[in-house]
């Protein structure tokens, strides 16, 4: 199957700072990237949907500014978690759409803010 | 409103048996259904996926199985193995919603197979 990384795979950050989670696809052109979020024995919630060269479309409850996205390229998308706070630790996991309509999933980056 | 569940939180199987594993959803407009494998720390991986217009859909030791009137699909992994043992999540799209929302996966909330030896 497609491709697709996360980096960092872990961060530990201070409150107050911000940290920036790249998702790219590896192997194809994905010119829509999700992000999503998954609490201890929760589903994944869907935070946001990206499309290249636009705005993300955030849902219900997730803060826009709080939670900076930009697709920049076909295949890069980043999530940047501002001014963070230990609420704000989870793990966060992006997806990529291939044209053949198939969400691919990286494999996540644990966040902790102390 | 939990339009896509998974009922079973935990499955258990002997290994070489077959698993069956369970998702009902509500949304009729839902066309598009897929079936992830997960596992601690990790992104999902994606398993097998069926369209609407089909009941069944198979890949090697995974099938799936869909009966639109009963708004139920199935994955079916025969024989099992213990490196099967994950959280599996089924998720469902609406292929045309239209507006911002379009192709957005639902997600059930995944129930925990565990095959022993």
């Amino acid at each position: 199957g497609a491709v697709v990384s996360q980096h960092p795979s872990r961060v530990i950050c201070k409150s107050g700072t911000s940290v920036k989670i790249e998702c790219r696809s590896l192997d194809f052109q994905a010119t829509t990237m999700f992000w999503y979020r998954q609490f201890p024995k929760q589903s994944l919630m869907l935070m946001a949907t990206s499309n290249e060269g636009s705005k993300a479309t955030y849902e219900q409850g997730v803060e826009k500014d709080k939670f900076l996205i930009n697709h920049a390229s076909l295949t890069l998308s980043t999530l940047t978690v501002t001014s963070a706070h230990p609420e704000d630790s989870s793990f966060y996991i992006c997806s990529a759409r291939s044209t053949g309509g198939v969400q691919f999933f990286g494999p996540g980056t644990r966040l902790t803010v102390l | 409103d939990q339009q896509v569940k998974q009922n079973s939180p935990s499955l258990s199987v002997q290994e070489g048996r077959i698993s069956i594993l369970n998702c009902d959803y509500t949304n009729s407009m839902f066309d598009y259904f897929l079936w992830y494998k997960k596992y601690p720390a990790e992104g999902p991986t994606f398993l097998i996926s069926i369209s609407s217009i089909k009941d069944k859909n198979e890949d090697g030791r995974f099938t799936v199985f869909l009966n639109k009137s009963a708004k139920h699909l199935s994955l079916h992994i025969v024989p099992s193995q213990p490196g099967d043992s994950a959280v599996y999540f089924c998720a469902a799209r609406i292929s045309n919603a239209g507006g911002t929302s379009y192709g957005k996966l639902t997600f059930g909330q995944g129930t925990i197979l565990t095959v022993h030896p």
